[in-house]
């Protein structure tokens, strides 16, 4: 069952630029994960934001959390060519036994 | 280094020859997991292991098996694979329940499996 959605499904900027993407959930939560996947490859885990927090720094990554919104944002700053990927957002099951993922934003970057 | 892998990464098959993609973390994980990935349905969990010898059915579970025998490794077997399980395979690992505040899920490498 699908629980977060990420908002745009595609991006496309230049270098040197900002990327938001977006993702809204269905159920309450005790985290918020974001992966970023590179073409046909591996998830590699970016940030989890727990539901107490609102905002959370990694680097050039931002991630907020509203949870009476039900959604999340994740803002690259300074983009990369090297930061075109997909990016997912993840959120565990009401079990606690499985991450329930989204369809993913796919980020391009043009240098 | 801390990790899941996978094995093999790529594999081609016919349709109704047993295979084992195997699983394996180095991390003491009580927690791993199965999903595909399939375009336009994302991830979708096939199993998963709570501790040794504890498994359970995820949202695809038909057509494959998995065991836990040992902590460290998680197999995914399809006894007679078809053509509707090509897909993108991952597992993945993580210390509790998913539903702990601060636990994040380690992810393999991925097979590529292709059944003809």
């Amino acid at each position: 069952s699908q629980q977060g959605e990420e908002d745009p499904q595609a991006l496309s900027i230049q270098e040197g630029e900002n990327a938001t993407m977006n993702c809204s959930y269905k159920t309450s939560i005790n985290n918020l994960q974001w992966y970023r996947q590179n073409s046909g490859r591996g998830l590699v885990h970016l940030i989890l934001i727990r539901s107490n927090e609102r905002e959370k720094h990694s680097g050039r990554l931002r991630v907020t959390l509203d949870t009476s919104k039900k959604s999340s944002s994740l803002l690259i700053t300074a983009s990369r060519a090297a930061d075109t990927a997909s990016y997912f957002c993840a959120t565990p099951n009401q079990a606690g036994t499985a991450l329930i993922f989204g369809k993913g934003t796919t980020l391009s970057v043009s240098s | 280094e801390a990790q899941v892998t996978q094995n093999p990464r790529y594999l081609i098959t016919v349709t109704g020859k047993k295979l084992t993609v195997t699983c394996s973390q180095n991390m003491n994980h009580e927690y791993m997991s199965w999903y595909r990935q399939d375009p336009g349905l994302g991830l979708r969990q096939i199993y998963y292991s709570m501790n040794v010898e504890v498994t359970d059915k995820g949202d695809v579970p038909e057509g494959y098996k998995v065991s836990r025998k040992e902590k460290r490794n998680f197999p995914l077997i399809l006894e007679s694979p078809s053509p509707n399980q090509t897909s993108l395979y991952f597992c993945a690992s993580s210390s509790l329940g998913l539903a702990d505040t601060y636990n994040e899920q380690f992810f393999g490498p991925g097979t590529r499996l292709t059944v003809l």
